[in-house]
């Protein structure tokens, strides 16, 4: 089947701009979750969604940073006022639960550059 | 402080050779789970495996092997008879449970790149 994909795949912005960046995971997946990849670094979790409860938001790194998820479909990661330190690679993954151990698939990524 | 270690920041090997992938993690729970990740240059990551804290089982998949040692908390991977099409960056990472609130978001290593030449 279909593995998770992200649009679009390349960002480029002005500092200042706000920008939205999309995410559709495996069909059934009922947890999603956004990380960022700095280049030449591991990747830092921001957000995580699970099915109808609360999203635990702990790793946004500011309050610039929101993201949205309805039900178990599409999610958008939104940056307001982007910075040139917001420019990074965006990973979106999907498991089928969000039981501890649970195999997370990643998309292709979103990569953001700010001006 | 960093919880999972890749210490390896580039490895460069001929092909054919065996290399090894340290990946050395920090936790207070008991349990856990342990993922490698390949990131090839297209750049979409790949699951390798994923282990947890109570099988320290070495698992042999192909040419890739893993050993999972409690004792020193490392995970390490290795690829025997290595080929170009292993070139790319690898992640090891670690899932906590609820005794560190980790929930099932994952805690990555640095990576490490792979380069392997004919």
């Amino acid at each position: 089947g279909a593995g998770v994909s992200q649009s679009p795949s390349n960002k480029v912005t002005e500092k200042g701009k706000d920008v939205e960046l999309r995410c559709d995971p495996i069909s059934g997946h009922t947890a999603l979750y956004w990380y960022r990849q700095r280049l030449g670094q591991g990747l830092e979790f921001l957000i995580y969604f699970q099915g109808n409860s609360a999203p635990d938001k702990s790793g946004l790194p500011s309050d610039r940073f929101s993201a949205e998820r309805t039900g178990e479909s599409v999610s958008t990661l939104t940056i307001q006022r982007t910075q040139q330190e917001d420019s990074a690679v965006y990973l979106c993954a999907s498991s089928l639960r969000t039981s501890l151990g649970e195999t997370q698939y990643f998309g292709p990524g979103t990569r953001l550059l700010v001006l | 402080a960093q919880k999972v270690t890749q210490a390896q920041t580039e490895i460069s090997v001929v092909e054919k050779e065996d290399v090894t992938l340290d990946c050395v993690y920090e936790t207070r729970d008991t349990t856990y789970y342990l993922f490698w990740y390949k990131q090839p240059p297209s750049g979409e990551l790949v699951f390798l495996i994923r282990r947890n804290s109570f099988d320290e089982q070495n698992e042999i998949s192909g040419r890739y092997s893993w050993n999972f040692q409690k004792s020193t908390s490392s995970f390490n991977f290795t690829i025997t008879a290595s080929q170009v099409v292993d070139s790319a960056v690898y992640f090891c990472a670690l899932s906590e449970g609820e005794l560190t609130g980790g929930g099932n978001k994952l805690t990555f290593g640095t990576g490490t790149q792979l380069k392997v030449e004919l």
